[in-house]
């Protein structure tokens, strides 16, 4: 099956600073790849996503980039805030829809005031 | 609107219980999952259901069934729980094969003892 790895697990950032955080997947038919963010407490939230025939998507502060010849794709968030400091999880599938989500093991993102 | 909700929030459960983890989405939905979450290992997928009456393994399904008898509700059921079955389960859903983003409840921790 799909194995997604993510990296860091942890990542401190002043605000202001970028953060990004990086996942390589296995299965070069996964074409789909979200990134969510899980708050404490809180179930995880769908915060953008790519499609495998896309290079770059863009919603605001945050960016995700997809190379699928070196099936790796990453996060960008720029301009930090305190309220982005949250858990990360990026995953992958190969059809659309969440029965087929391959999860990353997370990043604990802290930005500091 | 409610959107996923979840009960109870939080057990503690001897081992050799039977226990059922409820799951109830106003979203009318035609998929719905359940997920684990341990640290360090992400989220994995025990059971799916994409659509009501039918229900498929996912990639941790052993000692867990479901059971969809309509659109709204997907309970998880651990006949015997074993204390390896302490996580925090999370229940999501979405609209199906055509929509890809996942909603996910507040989730419930579980703890056998």
């Amino acid at each position: 099956g799909e194995n997604v790895e993510q990296h860091p697990s942890t990542l401190s950032v002043q605000e202001g600073d970028s953060a990004v955080i990086k996942c390589t997947y296995s299965d070069s038919a996964s074409n789909y790849f979200p990134w969510y963010k899980q708050e404490l407490g809180k179930g995880p939230q769908l915060i953008i996503d790519i499609r495998s025939n896309v290079g770059e998507k863009k919603d605001q502060r945050i960016a995700v980039t997809l190379n699928k010849t070196a099936k790796h794709f990453s996060l960008h968030i720029t301009e930090t805030q305190p309220e982005d400091s949250a858990v990360y999880f990026c995953a992958a599938s190969k059809q659309t829809g969440a029965n087929n989500l391959f999860f990353g093991t997370g990043t604990r993102l802290t930005v500091i005031p | 609107i409610a959107g996923i909700t979840q009960a109870p929030t939080s057990q503690i459960l001897a081992a050799g219980r039977r226990m059922t983890l409820r799951c109830t989405q106003d979203m009318r939905h035609n998929a719905m999952y359940w997920y684990r979450q341990d640290l360090g290992l992400g989220l994995r997928l025990i059971h799916y259901s994409n659509t009501a009456g039918t229900t498929g393994k996912g990639e941790v399904p052993d000692g867990y069934s479901v059971s969809r008898a309509n659109t709204d509700d997907f309970p998880l059921t651990l006949a015997s729980a074993v204390p390896s079955q302490t996580s925090v389960y999370f229940c999501a859903s979405s609209e199906g094969q055509a929509n890809t983003e996942a909603f996910f409840g507040q989730g419930t921790r579980l703890t056998v003892v």
